[in-house]
């Protein structure tokens, strides 16, 4: 059973342009949800989606979407890039939106602002 | 606004030695979670826990969940060196928005 597949895995931008990160879930999750890892500010949460629905997001300014489509796979967009915005982020699924399922993470997309 | 605390950050350990992690949080959380993190690497999840009282385990990590304290404890049972990682607890507000503490660093020395 393939894992949760992020592309692309590394990308390199230049300041002010835009990236879009894409997600698959494993098959049959319908739940996604983003995360952003940097060495200053840690684990932060971006999105989560369900069933094309944005549940929650997190405290990100608005250069930061996301959107679920109707096979469950998602994509961020981050507009007018900063250096700050060059982390690791990372995608995840699971089946459902309940409290006891397991969340399992992609490889990740380094991205890196120059 | 739900914060998590970590600590220790950093953890040196003997091989065969017990130590614990305590993951403190603010507010009324539903869930708690710990992952692991090795270097360069994604996350795995390695607990999810509901309810007060709630104690997993799983080879030589054991986590418990305290609600009325708001404390979570990963306990490492005899320290072997493929333990070494980074691990993360996270609390949830509003179902699925996580807010993670900042990590412990588990070296295991021989």
């Amino acid at each position: 059973k393939a894992g949760v597949t992020q592309t692309p895995r590394y990308l390199i931008k230049t300041r002010g342009q835009q990236v879009t990160l894409s997600c698959s879930p494993i098959s049959g999750h319908r739940s996604v949800s983003w995360y952003q890892q940097t060495p200053g500010q840690g684990l932060q949460f971006l999105f989560e989606y369900f069933s094309e629905t944005q549940r929650n997001k997190g405290n990100f300014p608005g250069r930061f979407s996301g959107r679920q489509f109707s096979n469950s796979r998602s994509e961020m967009n981050v507009s007018t890039l900063e250096l700050g915005d060059s982390a690791l982020y990372l995608c995840a699924s699971s089946i459902g939106t309940g409290a006891g399922n397991t969340i399992y993470f992609g490889e990740g997309s380094w991205l890196t602002v120059v | 606004e739900l914060k998590v605390e970590q600590n220790p950050l950093f953890l040196s350990m003997q091989e065969g030695k017990n130590y614990t992690i305590y993951c403190n949080y603010s507010t009324t959380s539903d869930r708690l979670y710990w992952y692991r993190q090795d270097p360069g690497k994604s996350l795995e999840s390695l607990f999810v826990l509901l309810s007060n009282g709630a104690v997993k385990q799983e080879g030589r990590l054991m986590a418990s969940l305290d609600t009325k304290a708001r404390l979570s404890t990963l306990h490492i049972t005899a320290a072997v060196h493929d333990l070494s990682a980074t691990y993360f607890c996270a609390a949830n507000t509003n179902a699925g928005k996580s807010t993670f503490g900042d990590g412990t660093t588990l070296t295991v020395k021989p």
